[in-house]
């Protein structure tokens, strides 16, 4: 079984871009979880989409947004780039229990 | 406002050595407890707990959760090199949210 899969692997842009990173959850999971992991910090849910909707959002700025596809893959859009932005960024997914599987992370650099 | 906290920070410890990680939680809508181990980028699934007093075992690591008391341990035993790793701790709320404590490093030294 294929495992979730995040591209690109690192992402290097500049204050004020914008950067769209993306996931394929495992097949046959429907739902897909977005989290930041900064330096220092723990994990910080991001979002949470599940059949194409947006069913919950952690305390995060609307510049944080996302999508989910009808094939269930997601893409986590972030506009207007900080600094503080840099960070790993984990995807996940899920059957209908609590055994999430992440991938192996997008690490954003904004410089 | 919801918190895990995980304990110790770090440690270190020798080849053979037996650890406890500690986690302890204040949620509102506590659904189950996860534990992970994160090596490198993608944190591992260890154990699922959702149930008081039912130990989860799996090789050498092994799990228990005490909803009264609000707190999980996660045990190694006979530790490894490759057992060095961040292990995090997380609760699953209601509204599919995890919210994960700052991790405990381990480090085994051979």
């Amino acid at each position: 079984e294929a495992g979730v899969t995040q591209s690109p692997t690192h992402l290097i842009k500049t204050r004020g871009q914008q950067a769209t990173l993306r996931c394929s959850p495992i097949s046959g999971h429907t739902s897909v979880y977005w989290y930041q992991q900064a330096l220092g910090l723990g994990l910080q849910f991001l979002l949470w989409y599940d059949e194409g909707e947006e069913r919950n959002r952690g305390n995060f700025p609307p510049r944080f947004s996302g999508r989910q596809f009808p094939n269930y893959s997601s893409e986590l859009n972030v506009n207007a780039l900080e600094l503080e932005d840099s960070a790993l960024y984990l995807c996940a997914s899920s059957p209908w229990t609590d055994r999430y599987t992440f991938g192996s992370g997008t690490r954003l650099t904004v410089v | 406002e919801d918190k895990v906290v995980q304990s110790p920070l770090s440690l270190v410890v020798h080849e053979g050595d037996t650890v406890t990680l500690n986690c302890s939680y204040e949620v509102t809508n506590f659904r189950s407890l996860l534990w992970y181990k994160q090596e490198k980028k993608a944190p591992t699934f260890l154990f699922m707990l959702t149930s008081s007093g039912i130990e989860k075992k799996s090789g050498r690591l092994s799990s228990i959760l005490d909803k009264k008391e609000l707190f999980s341990i996660l045990n190694i035993t006979a530790t490894q090199t490759g057992d060095s790793a961040v292990y995090l701790c997380a609760v699953v709320e209601y509204g599919n949210k995890l919210v994960f404590g700052a991790g405990t490093i381990l480090r085994v030294k051979s």
